[in-house]
């Protein structure tokens, strides 16, 4: 069953545009992370935020984590048509747990 | 990433065929996973293994088995290919003194006819 579930499930924006992407969950995490994929190719870490996390930037990417509302946003300032891609939250939930990713939500962004 | 490989890349096959796809890495990682990804249904956990001699099952581990032949191996198998297992296979790996951020494959792509 999936634990993440992220929105829109589509997207697509002007280049230069920020994009805006949420993660819902249900239980408890350890922390949650961000990853992409371009298309037919392997998932590629991008961020992690843990529990005690509220925010946290890496290059153009920022993401926050409100674990009241069980929730999480990915924010990409100054999209690329190179963003283009699809981008999918997974939820860790312990030490010996496995990853449970969402759907995924595909980015397009026009040049 | 070059650091996961997976062989075969592409592998169409016919119903009842057993099938193996296999999964290397050189990260030095003690936990390896496969994951099917389908249209519209996210990737799911077929097995998982958090060291050789370890195996468990994912969610849909059903018409699939695995070996842990190695630390840096990880190889799984159709018995029986259905069509239903047409899907894109991913091998992944992480180091259990990380926050299990996971390194994927570039993915193999099987077609069941």
């Amino acid at each position: 069953s999936q634990q993440g579930e992220e929105d829109p499930q589509a997207l697509s924006i002007q280049e230069g545009e920020n994009a805006t992407m949420n993660c819902s969950y249900k239980t408890s995490i350890n922390n949650l992370q961000w990853y992409r994929q371009n298309s037919g190719r392997g998932l590629v870490h991008l961020i992690l935020i843990r529990s005690n996390e509220r925010e946290k930037h890496s290059g153009r990417l920022r993401v926050t984590l409100d674990t009241s509302k069980k929730s999480s946003s990915l924010l990409i300032t100054a999209s690329r048509a190179a963003d283009t891609a699809s981008y999918f939250c997974a939820t860790h939930t312990g030490a010996n747990s496995k990853l449970t990713f969402g759907k995924g939500i595909t980015l397009s962004v026009r040049p | 990433d070059a650091d996961v490989t997976q062989t075969p890349r592409n592998r169409i096959t016919k119903t009842g065929k057993r099938i193996m796809l296999e999964c290397s890495q050189t990260k030095g990682h003690d936990r390896m996973y496969w994951y099917r990804q389908d249209p519209g249904l996210g990737l799911r956990l077929i097995y998982y293994s958090f060291d050789v001699k370890d195996i468990n099952k994912g969610e849909i581990s059903d018409g699939y088995s695995v070996s842990r032949q190695a630390q840096a191996k990880f190889s799984l198998s159709l018995e029986s290919a259905i069509p239903n297992q047409t899907a894109l296979y991913f091998c992944a790996t992480s180091y259990s003194g990380s926050h299990n951020e996971q390194f994927f494959g570039p993915g193999t792509r099987l077609t069941v006819l």
